[in-house]
């Protein structure tokens, strides 16, 4: 069975310091990864996926992950923050025989003045 | 293109009451798939529909069900209320195709509590 962890239910940094947000998944055949981002009393927006090919992946709002098949992780990165990056955000996996997202539990990302 | 839409926003109710959530997907998509997110947690799959049949299901119980319309419109009803069923539902549709992925786009949610 697929699954999500994600590594720290919040996150802090100071704006302009270097966003990290960890993944780390299960899945017994390649799996499609994807990083949301759901601001508050509001869906969700996808930033980036990882389907085939390239394994370091660029979304929107200059955010990346990188697909480590190794270490099984997707972590999403952004070398600067910016206020407006205060969010919570969901990793999931979805398995390549269906559409169902599996998500994770979510990290909210706090950011210092 | 007016997105996924999701009504109504807002909904109260009580135990044991039933209610109805209604989906329209995004222009061109076919399929529509309901997840429930709790306070705090990451959203949860229920159902997929695709051609007026449900196609997926997740760990629910028969309590939720769901309809898919000719125009593609979905509901979601769950019956029996409880106050454990307080959470955001979110719709998503997507397009199903010749291509492995199907990317879905998700609606603003409906945020229902059980009283």
């Amino acid at each position: 069975a697929q699954s999500v962890t994600q590594l720290g239910s919040h996150v802090s940094v100071s704006e302009g310091a270097l966003v990290l947000l960890r993944c780390n998944y299960s899945s017994s055949v390649p799996p499609y990864l994807f990083w949301y981002v759901q601001y508050p009393n509001q869906g969700l927006q996808l930033l980036l996926k990882y389907t085939t090919g390239a394994t370091l992946v660029k979304g929107i709002n200059g955010f990346e992950a990188e697909f480590k098949k190794s270490e099984t992780s997707f972590h999403l990165t952004k070398p600067s923050a910016h206020m407006s990056d205060a969010a919570e955000y969901f990793c999931a996996v979805s398995d390549r025989e269906d559409d169902k997202i599996i998500f994770g539990k979510g990290t909210r990302l706090h950011i210092l003045p | 293109d007016a997105g996924v839409t999701q009504s109504p926003t807002h909904l109260i109710k009580t135990r044991g009451q039933q209610v109805t959530l209604r989906c329209s997907p995004k222009s061109g998509h076919d399929t529509v798939s309901w997840y429930q997110q709790a306070l705090g947690q990451g959203p949860q799959f229920i159902f997929q529909y695709y051609e007026e049949e449900e196609r997926q299901r997740g760990n629910f119980p028969d309590r939720f069900s769901g309809h898919q319309f000719p125009n593609y419109s979905s509901e979601l009803n769950v019956n029996a209320l409880l106050l454990g069923d307080s959470a955001l539902y979110l719709c998503a549709s997507s397009l199903t195709g010749d291509s492995p992925y199907n990317e879905q786009f998700f609606g603003p949610g409906t945020r229902l509590t059980v009283l």
